[in-house]
């Protein structure tokens, strides 16, 4: 069975431009999550979804980032404009157990930002 | 002070040796504990959790929790080269989505 799938793996781009990082859940999993993790923070959770509606985004950093989950099997993170300080790897997990701390996570999108 | 406490490391020993790593945490209503494994540029990975507090096994693995004190533990037994990695733990309250990570412990593991 396929994991949590993300892409792309890896993205530099230049100040200013748009980024759009993507993710496919694992089937049958009603949660998802997307993940920043760097060095200096660690992983932070920026937003949660539950059966596709966003429950909690306050870990958004700014307006400059959006998320959405039109589907059960697709999500997106976009940042636009972006800067070097968004430079980090960001994850999107996914859960059918919601509140036992299980998550699932994808490789990661490592993102530059110049 | 942060939810959850982790030594950072790295933490180096030799092949075959008992390893064991910790974590600290403040929330008394943490139920849920987890522990993650994180190989280099990869996901992190379940490796083991525990509801409330006492111990769980699986194979060269041992979590324990002891709220009294408030005290996160992973033993690793026979520990292998291939275990090197960053060592995550988590908590989590009944119900409730908000993992609260600690920093990762970075393990090294010589042949």
């Amino acid at each position: 069975d396929a994991g949590v799938i993300q892409s792309p793996r890896h993205e530099v781009t230049e100040m200013g431009q748009e980024v759009t990082l993507r993710c496919k859940p694992i089937s049958g999993h009603n949660s998802l999550f997307w993940y920043r993790q760097t060095m200096m923070r660690g992983l932070e959770l920026l937003i949660y979804f539950n059966n596709n509606v966003p429950i909690d985004d306050s870990g958004m950093p700014e307006d400059r980032f959006s998320a959405k989950m039109p589907n059960a099997s697709f999500s997106t993170l976009k940042i636009q404009p972006s800067e070097p300080r968004d430079s980090a790897v960001y994850f999107c997990a996914s859960t059918a157990r919601e509140g036992t701390g299980e998550l699932f996570f994808g490789e990661g999108s490592r993102l530059t930002v110049l | 002070q942060k939810e959850v406490e982790q030594d950072p490391g790295p933490l180096s020993v030799p092949e075959g040796a008992i390893v064991s790593l910790n974590c600290t945490y403040s929330n008394s209503a943490f139920q849920y504990f987890m522990w993650y494994r994180q190989y280099s540029r990869k996901g992190p990975e379940l490796l083991m959790y525990t509801y409330s507090s006492g111990n769980k096994e699986d194979g060269r693995f041992t979590a324990q929790v002891d709220k009294s004190s408030k005290y996160i533990s992973l033993f690793i037994r026979d520990s292998q080269p291939s275990d090197s990695a960053t060592y995550l733990c988590a908590s989590c309250m009944d119900s409730n989505y908000q993992l609260i990570w600690g920093a990762g412990t970075k393990l090294i593991i010589k042949p």
